[in-house]
C-alpha cells in the first residue's frame, strides 16, 4: 500500500534540532521519477514548502531555511529526514512528508502526502 | 506574506459555482510555471486536487477544474457539495526566490 508516514518528537526545546524521519512503503525511495519533500504548517496559517531530495542527491530548500534545514535519504530503509537546527517557536508546526511528481507538469507537485507529526517548540 | 495570492475566503450555496484564484507575477505564474491546487479538510493532509494547470488526479470528481491566464489562475468548483467545504491552496514555483516552491496563503470555502 502506497503510503508515507512521519515520525520524531513532538516536542523539541528552543535552540535544540529538530529530527523527522519519513517512511515511505510500496514505493521505493530510490526511483528516479520522484523527489521527497518536507511541507510545514503553523497552527492556523497555511502551507510553508521547507525542502526537497531526489535518489541523486540533488537537495532544494526553502531559501528562508536553508541554513537551518538539511535533508537527507536512506535507501536501505526506504526513508528520508529532515533536520531543522536552532529552533525556536515559530518553528512549532504540524510537519508534513510528500512525494513529488512531475508527471503532465512542468512544476513538481506533491502527490502524496503523509499524515502529518505536530511539532511543539517549548521549553 | 504569500508570493501567491489568494482570497482569505469564498462560499455559495450547494449547488452553486464558486471560484477561486491565485494571483502571481511575472517569476511565477507570468512566466509560464505551472499551478497545482490541494485541497486540505480541517485537521487532516492536503490532498492534491489539480496538477499542471487543468489535469486532475484518478478520484478527483470532474466538478473541480483549473485553468491559468497571465500571472493568475483559478480553481472552479460546480455543483457545490457540503464536502467542498475545505481549505484550497495554489502552488507554483517562482524563479526569483533562488529556485523556490511556492504557496497561495490559502482559501476557506464554506458551503452555506
Amino acid at each position: 500500500q502506497l503510503q508515507l508516514q512521519e515520525s520524531g518528537p513532538g516536542l523539541v526545546k528552543p535552540s535544540e534540532t529538530l529530527s523527522l524521519t519519513c517512511s515511505v512503503s510500496g514505493v521505493s525511495i530510490s526511483s528516479i521519477s520522484y523527489y521527497w519533500g518536507w511541507v510545514r504548517q503553523p497552527p492556523g496559517k497555511g502551507l510553508e514548502w521547507i525542502g526537497s531530495i531526489h535518489y541523486s542527491g540533488t537537495t532544494y530548500y526553502n531559501p528562508s531555511l536553508k541554513s537551518r534545514v538539511s535533508i537527507s535519504l536512506d535507501t536501505s530503509k526506504n526513508h528520508f529526514s529532515l533536520k531543522v537546527n536552532s529552533i525556536t517557536a515559530a518553528d512549532t508546526a504540524v510537519y508534513y512528508c510528500a512525494r513529488e511528481s512531475l508527471e503532465m507538469a512542468t512544476v513538481w507537485y506533491f502527490d502524496l502526502w503523509g499524515r502529518g507529526t505536530l511539532v511543539t517548540v517549548s521549553s | 506574506q504569500s508570493v501567491l495570492t489568494q482570497p482569505p475566503s469564498v462560499s455559495g450555496a450547494p449547488g452553486q459555482r464558486v471560484t477561486i484564484s491565485c494571483t502571481g507575477s511575472s517569476s511565477n505564474i507570468g512566466a509560464g510555471f505551472d499551478v497545482h491546487w490541494y485541497q486540505q479538510v480541517p485537521g487532516t493532509a492536503p490532498k492534491l486536487l489539480i496538477y499542471g494547470n487543468n489535469n486532475r488526479p484518478s478520484g478527483v470528481p470532474d466538478r473541480f477544474s483549473g485553468s491559468k491566464s497571465g500571472t493568475s489562475a483559478s480553481l472552479a468548483i460546480t455543483g457545490l457539495q457540503a464536502e467542498d467545504e475545505a481549505d484550497y491552496y495554489c502552488h507554483s514555483y517562482d524563479s526569483s526566490l533562488s529556485g523556490s516552491k511556492v504557496f497561495g496563503g490559502g482559501t476557506k470555502l464554506t458551503v452555506l
